[in-house]
């Protein structure tokens, strides 16, 4: 099956800075790239994701980049504020059985810490 | 505003015992995520359905494990007998995006 792999396990930076998060995965195949970001107590939310059609994707201060012929995908935070620190996890999905997406494969996660 | 909702949110029960877990996916989803998540392990798959039939379910110990989805608008995960070691929140997700429920905490003495 796919491993996904994800670094760092944590990261800090200072409020206003950029953080970026690095994903690998092992399958060719997958070609839908979510990041989920869950903050403490709650669930992991959707932030951001990519199919691989497309090699970059952004939505405001956040942007996700993807190397298919390398196997890496990358979230990238610009500006970073306090409430953006949470656990962020990649994860990668391939075509299942006829459906256009089937299982997640998630990264372990990056506990990114923004210092006002 | 459509959420994947959870009961119960937060379950102590005693070794032994058993527990039932029930998610209601968002309307028109018909693929239903099971996972559950510890500081040790991260977010393990343990089960999934599309249009309410299993399609993987190798994350999940049969011996004591077992999920159902008797209709579209409801997933149950069930362990029978528990054990502390399955202490952990477990979260239903909905959807080929997989929208997250807010969790069951379940604690296991």
């Amino acid at each position: 099956g796919e491993n996904v792999e994800q670094h760092p396990s944590t990261l800090s930076v200072q409020e206003g800075d950029s953080a970026v998060i690095k994903c690998t995965y092992s399958d060719s195949a997958s070609n839908y790239f979510p990041w989920y970001k869950q903050e403490l107590g709650k669930r992991p939310q959707l932030i951001i994701d990519i199919r691989s059609n497309v090699g970059e994707k952004k939505d405001q201060r956040i942007a996700v980049t993807l190397n298919k012929t390398a196997k890496h995908f990358s979230l990238h935070i610009t500006e970073t504020q306090p409430e953006d620190s949470a656990v962020y996890f990649c994860a990668a999905s391939k075509s299942d059985r006829g459906s256009t997406l089937g299982r997640l494969y998630f990264g372990r996660g990056t506990q990114l810490t923004v210092w006002p | 505003d459509a959420r994947v909702t959870q009961t119960p949110r937060h379950k102590v029960t005693e070794m032994g015992q058993e527990v039932t877990m029930r998610c209601q996916p968002i309307l028109g989803h018909n693929t239903v995520f099971w996972y559950r998540q510890t500081m040790m392990q991260g977010l393990e798959l343990l089960a999934y359905f599309r249009n309410r039939a299993p399609l993987d379910d190798s994350g999940m110990p049969k011996d004591r494990f077992s999920a159902e989805m008797p209709d579209a608008t409801l997933a149950t995960l069930k362990i029978q007998p528990s054990e502390p070691r399955d202490s952990a929140v477990y979260f239903c997700a909905s959807g080929l995006e997989q929208f997250f429920g807010p969790g069951t905490r379940l604690t296991v003495l």
